[in-house]
């Protein structure tokens, strides 16, 4: 049974970096047909896509945020990252992991998530 | 862009049918997922091309997807139904999509 967890500060200033890591573990690798991705949820509000990697290393990222984001694997470690800057009270918000099991341009869902870390932007 | 609208609610007694939609312009052409998620967790899947059920999930929960509407329907809906339920699809044009999100009251 594949788990996820994520890890990071829980406090980032603004302007600064958010930098979170996802754990894979049980049994599963980050190879195979899977995309691993990063959703948030900011307070009392709704979900919002992040974007996602694959095994190879290709990303797709949330048109939104394609300035300021950058998402990383290392297969070595079974962990994939997330690294968003220029933060602002906006990116304060519950982030996810999520495994993405897809047929490319047909169907993406997510089947596994993490727990969710809370990252809040505060001086 | 593209965007999935849902009603912000929804409400249903005990033991009747729910039904949560979500919108969007040719969604009956995407396939389309939903995700439960109970307050303080992380969303579960209960949905996933448009009509399927992960493992695990009960069979009162069911999916279907036509012209502009996907459509949950939660058949003798139980207490521990109470959840917020997000419809989501891919489009070309803005990948991954989550609809707004629509709170399940079971009175």
């Amino acid at each position: 049974q594949v788990q996820l967890q994520e890890s990071g500060p829980g406090l980032v200033k603004p302007s600064q970096t958010l930098s979170l890591s996802c754990n894979v573990s049980g049994g599963s690798s980050l190879s195979g047909d899977y995309y691993w991705s990063w959703i948030r949820q900011p307070p009392g509000k709704g979900l919002e896509w992040l974007g996602y990697i694959s095994y190879s290393g290709n990303n797709y990222y949330n048109p939104s945020l394609w300035s300021r984001i950058i998402i990383s694997l290392d297969a070595s470690k079974n962990q994939f990252s997330l690294k968003l800057s220029s933060v602002t009270a906006a990116d304060t918000a519950v982030y996810y992991c999520a495994r993405i099991r897809y047929e490319f341009r047909h169907y993406y869902y997510m089947d596994v998530w993490g727990t969710g870390t809370t990252v809040t932007v505060s001086s | 862009s593209y965007d999935l609208t849902q009603p912000p609610s929804v409400s249903v007694s005990p033991g009747q049918t729910a039904s949560i939609t979500c919108s969007g312009d040719d969604l009956g052409y995407k396939y389309v997922s939903w995700y439960q998620q109970q307050p303080g967790q992380s969303p579960v899947l209960v949905i996933y091309q448009d009509n399927k059920r992960p493992s695990g999930i009960p069979e009162r929960f069911s999916g279907s997807n036509s012209g502009n509407t996907a459509t949950l329907t939660i058949s003798g809906t139980q207490a521990m139904d109470e959840a917020d339920y997000y419809c989501q699809a891919w489009d070309s044009s803005a990948a991954l999509v989550f609809g707004g999100g629509t709170k399940l009251t079971v009175l």
